[in-house]
């Protein structure tokens, strides 16, 4: 069976500050796709990153880079210089062959000007 | 069109109406997933087609939720005799082999 766990219900941290999402799924397949999306306050759900099981390289888009590791089977993302436009719900999640998507619970993230 | 496109983008109607929500799906997806999010909540998942296979419906809630797809094309998600914990955003998704592209929702409120 695949999970996600994102611990972090909410975060709330002042703007320029450096914060970082947790993601840790469980998965008994050597072959997956791992997700980023946000959910701004306007409700849509956009597509941040992708990462293959095969690829463990970190992925660095601006100010937002992901930390996967394998071993710990955790897919960290990192925003660096917090704007207030980062203000929205973050979801993780897993996905291999056929199956469905699989999201975690979301992480609601506050940038306090 | 280029994206996912749900309708109505807003229903509200009353206790044990039915109501009928339509997803078009981005052309050649072969996935297509229904959400449903409560306010200030996570998503739940509802169902979820994938090509030609049976469908997972293991997330429907109850037995008035039911929900169709033509082939590869439209699907629609239909809730018979609606209840007041319906009122929910209610999000289909499309997707080819990995990430999922979502639509813009159908906001349901039942009075």
């Amino acid at each position: 069976a695949q999970k996600v766990t994102q611990a972090q219900t909410e975060i709330s941290v002042v703007e320029k500050e450096d914060v970082t999402l947790d993601c840790v799924y469980e998965t008994r397949d050597t072959t997956y796709y791992l997700f980023w999306y946000k959910q701004p306050p306007s409700g849509e759900l956009v597509f941040l990153i992708r990462r293959n099981s095969f690829d463990e390289q970190n992925e660095i888009s601006g100010r937002y880079s992901w930390n996967f590791q394998k071993s710990t089977s955790s897919f960290n993302f990192t925003i660096t210089a917090s704007q207030v436009v980062d203000s929205a719900v973050y979801f993780c999640a897993l996905r291999f062959g056929n199956e469905k998507l699989t999201f975690g619970t979301g992480t609601r993230l506050t940038i306090i000007p | 069109g280029a994206g996912v496109s749900q309708s109505p983008s807003n229903k509200v109607t009353e206790k044990g109406k039915d109501v009928e929500l339509r997803c078009d799906p981005i052309s050649g997806h072969t996935a297509l997933y229904w959400y449903r999010q409560r306010l200030g909540q996570g998503l739940e998942f509802l169902i979820y087609f994938q090509g030609n296979s049976a469908p997972d419906k293991s997330g429907l809630p109850s037995d008035r939720f039911s929900a169709e797809r033509t082939g590869e094309s439209v699907s629609t998600l239909t809730i018979q005799r609606t209840q007041q914990e319906d009122s929910a955003v209610y999000l289909c998704a499309s997707s080819w082999t990995s990430e999922a592209f979502f639509g813009q929702g159908t906001r349901l409120t039942v009075v």
